[in-house]
């Protein structure tokens, strides 16, 4: 069964028309991560929550945004997005404490056009 | 700034043969190593996590080490199968919880 679950599996926007990805999990783990990844490239985490403490990298831009209702959804928030922001978007989840092993979903493969 | 990397970037070898893929990293205050599978168009699976503490860990044909004081994993695969055909991740999860990913290894496995 399914733990993290990322809707849409595949995404395609024009280039400026603004894109939510949402991320769902069982587990009830208090961390979720966003990556971004690009073909044939290491994922790159863009932002990520503990609790509803929201931690955005340094370099992360600012066309990317998130949301974190409650503890079980996430969403990526792409306002305006460019041909360079075409990549797999994986949402991944960990425990308060204990191992720290991260737990990935399927990914959204976003397109633009 | 903790850097992970991972040689060879594609490997490719005969069904059945044993075979080891490496990850080194510049910053040993980690917390964990996790090596991840990855098929095309899809997302990570976790393989194996060792804690900074333990030296490997294992499961069923998939052994993978850590040597924190020389900064690296490898991550074993014991008779290849070609359903083992994937890039291999590793990741370095460091005190800050950042969890900092090599490039990965393409392994294909050929019949």
């Amino acid at each position: 069964d399914a733990m993290v679950i990322q809707n849409p599996r595949y995404q395609v926007t024009q280039f400026g028309k603004p894109v939510t990805l949402s991320c769902s999990q069982t587990l009830n783990h208090n961390v979720m991560y966003w990556y971004q990844q690009k073909s044939s490239q290491a994922p790159k985490l863009l932002f990520h929550y503990y609790d509803k403490d929201f931690n955005n990298e340094a370099d992360t831009p600012d066309n990317f945004q998130s949301r974190r209702p409650n503890t079980s959804f996430c969403f990526l928030d792409i306002r305006s997005p460019g041909l360079g922001d075409a990549a797999m978007y994986l949402c991944a989840t960990s425990g308060p404490t204990g191992s720290g092993e991260l737990f990935f979903g399927e990914g959204s493969r976003l397109t633009v056009l | 700034k903790q850097e992970v990397t991972q040689i060879p970037a594609a490997l490719s070898v005969p069904e059945g043969e044993n075979l080891v893929l490496n990850c080194s990293f510049t910053d040993s205050a980690i917390y964990n190593l996790q090596w991840f599978r990855q098929d095309p168009g899809k997302g990570l699976t976790s393989l194996l996590l060792i804690q900074s503490s333990q030296r490997e860990q294992t499961s069923g044909r998939l052994n993978a080490s850590l040597d924190k004081s020389s900064g690296r994993s490898t991550l074993y695969i014991a008779a290849s199968q070609p359903g083992d055909s994937a890039t291999y991740l590793c990741a370095a999860h460091d005190q800050g919880g950042k969890l900092i990913f090599g490039q990965g290894t393409e392994l294909s496995v050929k019949p």
